[in-house]
């Protein structure tokens, strides 16, 4: 068991730029989430996979926010002409099917927008 | 809809005191209860966890009752010390969600010699 692993754990990019991020869930876990965390607050979820269905999408995931997890292991966020109000660590969680069971979470990716 | 309320912080105690971080919900049926920690420049990490009325999560010291008359979930901790300082985040899962989490906003624990 190698945890929920991240990349990039920083990532800087100009505003209106694309960026992508990757997430390497722990192996035999089949759920993947995405959380949002801005400074002060507690994550916010985002939107969750089940192999490589995308079973639920958060409202606050507008489209510029895309995600894949194309053979049902890593997954990707993408976020396409990113804003100021895109800035914030995003995190990765992954749990297995059992109900009831806990999350385990990555060390995030944290987003700076110049 | 779900959410969780948590007590704010900062909490400063001196090594060796008593901890309570409070924490209340709002959730349809009979949600899973959990507490988070986040330390410093690392990720979340699940402290301990409820899965029914009356349950106690308990884990390094710290421990929670599952109520559910008073829908609350405190965490406790009878001595703390200094590297117990984290922000804490208490979380639920509702039945039928698939698990996901709604966090409160985190209550940050400040310990001292």
């Amino acid at each position: 068991d190698t945890g929920v692993s991240q990349n990039p754990r920083h990532k800087i990019t100009k505003r209106g730029q694309n960026v992508t991020f990757r997430c390497d869930p722990i192996s035999e876990h089949n759920r993947l989430y995405w959380y949002r965390q801005t400074l002060g607050q507690g994550p916010e979820f985002l939107t969750y996979f089940q192999n490589e269905a995308q079973l639920e999408k958060s409202r606050l995931l507008s489209d510029r926010f895309s995600a894949e997890r194309p053979k049902g292991s890593f997954s990707t966020l993408e976020i396409q002409r990113t804003e100021q109000g895109d800035s914030a660590m995003y995190l990765c969680a992954s749990s297995s099917l059992q109900g009831g069971q806990p999350q385990h979470f990555g060390d995030g990716t944290r987003l700076s927008i110049l | 809809g779900n959410s969780v309320t948590q007590m704010e912080g900062p909490v400063t105690l001196s090594e060796e005191a008593f901890l309570t971080i409070n924490c209340t919900y709002t959730a349809t049926g009979y949600p899973s209860l959990f507490w988070y920690v986040q330390y410093p420049g690392e990720g979340l990490q699940l402290l301990l966890k409820a899965t029914k009325a009356d349950d106690k999560g308990s884990n390094k010291g710290f421990e929670a009752t599952y109520r559910k008359e008073t829908t609350s979930f405190h965490l406790e901790k009878g001595s703390v010390q200094v590297s117990d300082s984290a922000v804490y985040f208490c979380a639920l899962s509702a039945i039928g969600t698939a698990s996901k989490l709604t966090f409160g906003t985190g209550t940050r624990l400040q310990v001292t010699l």
